[in-house]
């Protein structure tokens, strides 16, 4: 299976900072990348697919960028709502795969 | 209102079985693959299977393979989760989850349920 390797495990920033999340595949997934954001105890929301098409309703201040194995999620100017854990997902093979999430917190 | 339902989950014993169901709302059921996504308690999100829109094509995780059989009713717009033989490792929050896209393969998910949580448990 393909596992997918996030970092950092936490990033700590100022509202209005730029924020950028990395998601790594163990191997290709060509450009069959997702983001999600997911706050504590709700489900998760879908920001991205197709490693940079933002999903409807989701703010231009995010977008995505990468292909193969390599993924970034840049968050522009963070907003008070953003804080939040930030999870990539291939579905590029079965078993489709999570990553361990990255948290940004408030700096 | 478009929006998923789940229901059905609750405290079991190991080797014990639960069916989780899932109401879908707002938006045309049988055109979509729908999925179930589990979490467990302070962990990540786990991909546990998914169902085409027409229910011929179904795949598993390995970790509920043999065990945990998928299904859908688009008569009644519901997404089932037949699982039996459950381990503690099978305790989380459960998740229907709707594809972005109809009949396609981009295997992601823009509509999720609020969870339905199953504990396995002596």
């Amino acid at each position: 299976e393909i596992v997918m390797t996030q970092s950092p495990a936490t990033l700590s920033v100022s509202p209005g900072e730029r924020a950028t999340l990395s998601c790594r595949a163990s191997q290709s997934v060509s450009s069959n990348l997702a983001w999600y954001q997911q706050k504590p105890g709700q489900a998760p929301r879908l920001l991205i697919y197709g490693a940079s098409t933002r999903a409807t309703g989701i703010p231009a201040r995010f977008s995505g960028s990468g292909s193969g194995t390599e993924f970034t999620l840049t968050i522009s100017s963070l907003q008070s709502e953003d804080f939040a854990v930030y999870c990539c997902q291939q579905y590029n093979n079965w078993p489709l795969t999570f990553g361990g999430g990255t948290e940004v917190e408030i700096k | 209102e478009v929006q998923l339902l789940e229901s059905g989950g609750g405290l079991v014993q190991p080797g014990e079985s639960l069916r989780l169901s899932c109401a879908a709302s707002g938006f045309t059921f049988s055109s979509y693959g729908m999925s179930w996504v589990r979490q467990a308690p302070g962990k990540g999100l786990e991909w546990v299977s998914i169902i085409s829109g027409s229910g011929s094509t179904t795949y598993y995780a390995d970790s509920v393979k043999g065990r945990f059989t998928i299904s859908r009713d688009n008569s009644k717009n519901t997404l089932h989760l037949q699982m039996t033989s459950l381990r503690a490792e099978d305790t989380a929050v459960y998740y229907c989850a709707k594809k972005v896209i109809a009949a396609s393969a981009t295997h992601c998910f823009d509509l999720w349920g609020q969870g339905t949580l199953v504990t396995v448990s002596s």
